[in-house]
């Protein structure tokens, strides 16, 4: 079955910590994987994506993401924690379009930050 | 990133009332959109995927004449909840696909309560 689990429902960390989210998924085929931010009330904002080539992907505000399929995990990091990187933060798996083109949601982690 | 909105952003209605939340791609066309609903502290569940031209494509468990949905034009999906009630009140959250790896862009949400 399809599935991502991010085992973290909650994590604290203090004001210029590192950050390392974890993510793991069961997909079939070979796939696309994001990372997804959500402040309250708001929106999902892409922070980074993964579908070919360098397993190590840049994305926005600093993060950075690492696919290693041997472990079917997808982590993220983030080497300076900032006070405004308190959020939401969204796993998802998904395929090509002739695959659905669906995404596959973790539960989330709720990232709070220590002054 | 891709551009969504949607309108409105919060609504109030009374219990047995329509209400109609629109997905617009502010950018791009949009042949494909999708319909999310979120509880509060959980995680996006999808509700169906809506396709320009054609019938949208509902989740399992998801009441069709609860939820239509309308793909009229290139840019702009919607979503009404007819007879509404309290226990459709929720976070519903549009996106559309975009490039070659079907990426996700998500609009700002609606916020929806039902009294």
């Amino acid at each position: 079955a399809q599935s991502v689990t991010q085992p973290d429902i909650h994590i604290t960390v203090s004001e210029g910590a590192s950050l390392e989210l974890r993510c793991n998924y069961s997909y079939g085929a070979t796939p696309y994987l994001f990372w997804y931010v959500q402040s309250p009330g708001q929106g999902l904002q892409l922070l980074l994506k993964y579908f070919s080539g360098d397993t190590l992907v840049q994305g926005i505000k600093g993060f950075e993401a690492e696919f290693k399929r041997s472990q079917s995990s997808f982590n993220l990091r983030k080497p300076s924690v900032h006070w405004s990187d308190a959020a939401e933060y969204f796993c998802a798996v998904g395929g090509s379009y002739n695959q659905g083109g669906k995404l596959i949601f973790g539960q989330g982690t709720e990232l709070s930050v220590k002054p | 990133g891709a551009v969504v909105s949607q309108h409105p952003s919060r609504v109030i209605c009374k219990s047995g009332t329509s209400v109609k939340i629109e997905c617009r791609s502010l950018d791009f066309q949009a042949t494909t959109m999708f319909w999310y609903r979120q509880f509060p502290k959980k995680s996006l569940m999808l509700m169906a995927t809506s396709n320009e031209g054609s019938k949208a494509t509902y989740e399992q468990g998801v009441e069709k004449d609860k939820f239509l949905i309308n793909h009229a034009s290139l840019t702009l999906s919607t979503l009404t909840v007819t007879s509404a009630h309290p226990e459709d009140s929720s976070f519903y959250i549009c996106s559309k696909r975009q490039g070659p790896t079907e990426t996700q862009y998500f609009g700002p949400g609606t916020r929806l309560l039902v009294l």
